[in-house]
């Protein structure tokens, strides 16, 4: 157990619909980042947040959101969804997200859209 | 951002200690060499890290090239549980993300 939860750990939606996918880092970890990974992608870095503010941002679409809370929990948002869109959405978080700190991942949600 | 390259694919029998290659040429003096690993169906898992020195933990040790340019984690004694994909990362300090980019890794199967 890495100490990063995700929820939900499934999710079947329609297109077009909007969801938000949930991210709880490691106790007393500053970082948290996301990355989504398909079968034909392997796994892309979408963004990554420190003590609430954004910090970089990789291949994210517009349709796609996230935000780190006060509390450091974070949120994905994935908006007008196509089928393409279908993929494992992890999250990892750092103590402090420097290069010389490791990462722990969470088990990740599985998006279909249907 | 700094690359590095893997064999796509690479076996070993349990019990018999596994050596995973990666080059990465374009290293600079100050990016860290990391290790993850994924196991089917879970979220990547940190294996180790190091910089300049040799690093051993209880998972693998790490042998760094004395100009870098390449590294080397070693599984001790290969079980069945260490058959994932094995992805050689550099963490580097142009990153303002700081973040872990990801390639195409080794895939590494375990024979009984």
């Amino acid at each position: 157990d890495s100490g990063v939860t995700q929820t939900p750990k499934h999710l079947i939606t329609a297109t077009g619909q909007r969801v938000t996918l949930r991210c709880s880092p490691r106790s007393g970890d500053l970082s948290v980042y996301w990355y989504q990974q398909s079968l034909d992608q392997g796994l892309q870095f979408l963004i990554h947040y420190y003590n609430g503010e954004e910090r970089a941002k990789g291949n994210i679409l517009e349709r796609f959101s996230a935000q780190q809370f006060p509390d450091l929990h974070s949120e994905l948002n994935l908006s007008s969804l196509e089928l393409g869109d279908s993929a494992l959405y992890f999250c990892a978080s750092s103590e402090r997200g420097s290069l010389n700190t490791e990462a722990f991942f969470g088990q990740g949600t599985r998006l279909t859209v249907v | 951002d700094a690359k590095t390259t893997q064999p796509n694919s690479m076996e070993s029998n349990e019990e018999e200690p596994v050596h995973l290659p990666c080059n990465h040429s374009t290293i600079s003096g100050t990016d860290y060499i990391h290790w993850y690993r994924q196991l089917p169906s879970q979220g990547p898992e940190y294996v180790i890290h190091g910089l300049t020195s040799n690093v051993n933990n209880r998972m693998a040790s790490l042998a760094i090239a004395e100009d870098r340019k390449s590294s080397t984690l070693i599984l001790h004694r290969a079980t069945l549980r260490d058959a994932a994909v094995y992805y050689c990362i550099l963490r580097v300090s142009n990153n303002a993300g700081n973040m872990l980019t990801f390639g195409g890794g080794t895939r590494l199967m375990v024979k009984p």
